[in-house]
């Protein structure tokens, strides 16, 4: 069990410039998540994957994020247009039914 | 919208002490998951409770569900240096979606 991976772990950017974070989930789950945490707040849902079907985005969400999970193994978030307000760790997680969700490592953006 | 509220925010304890962390939902829950993160570090899956009044132990932690299935407690019993990080509830929201709680930030000063 290699666990849920995510490249890169860290990403410095320019506003206004787009940005493509990668998460790998375990090989064997076929929902996947992507979250956006803040410093001091807990995981904020952005949107669900199961398999290749993503079922629910959050409302919170802009047209600037996209995602994808083209085959139902990794998934891509891209943040077009980024904003100073974007800067966060985004984090991917992925679980083989309703329940437990194995988190990965996060990707840190830093919008300048 | 539906809000899961966790008190306190911090705790600073003495090693040794006990430590409770409550979390409240705005609405009933099917289920409540509890995840913990370290400093630095990714929420990490500790437990999930599913029955009204669920009680449940993992050696010094022991979560509840309460009756009404709309908040949680995790008690842990004789704090541990190693116990420091974050404590998140989440509970879903509609079919998909989970929703985590404020978190309780622990310190376990030796």
């Amino acid at each position: 069990d290699t666990g849920v991976s995510q490249n890169p772990r860290h990403k410095i950017t320019k506003r206004g410039q787009n940005v493509t974070f990668r998460c790998d989930p375990i090989s064997e789950h076929n929902r996947l998540y992507w979250y956006r945490q803040t410093l001091g707040q807990g995981p904020e849902f952005l949107t669900y994957f199961q398999n290749e079907a993503q079922l629910e985005k959050s409302r919170l969400l802009s047209d600037r994020f996209s995602a994808e999970r083209p085959k139902g193994s990794f998934s891509t978030l891209e943040i077009q247009r980024t904003e100073q307000g974007d800067s966060a760790m985004y984090l991917c997680a992925s679980s083989p039914a309703y329940n437990e969700q194995f988190f990965g490592p996060g990707t840190r953006l830093t919008v300048l | 919208g539906q809000q899961v509220m966790q008190i306190p925010q911090y705790q600073h304890v003495q090693e040794g002490e006990d430590f409770t962390t409550y979390c409240n939902s705005s609405t009933t829950l099917s289920n409540i998951q509890w995840y913990k993160q370290r400093p630095g570090g990714h929420p990490v899956f500790l437990i999930q409770l599913v029955k009204s009044g669920e009680v449940k132990k993992q050696k010094r932690l022991t979560f509840q569900f309460g009756e009404a299935k709309k908040n949680s407690s995790l008690h842990i019993t004789a704090t541990q240096t190693t116990d420091v990080g974050t404590y998140f509830c989440a509970g879903p929201s509609g079919t998909y979606k989970y929703i985590f709680g404020t978190g309780t930030r622990l310190k376990v000063l030796a």
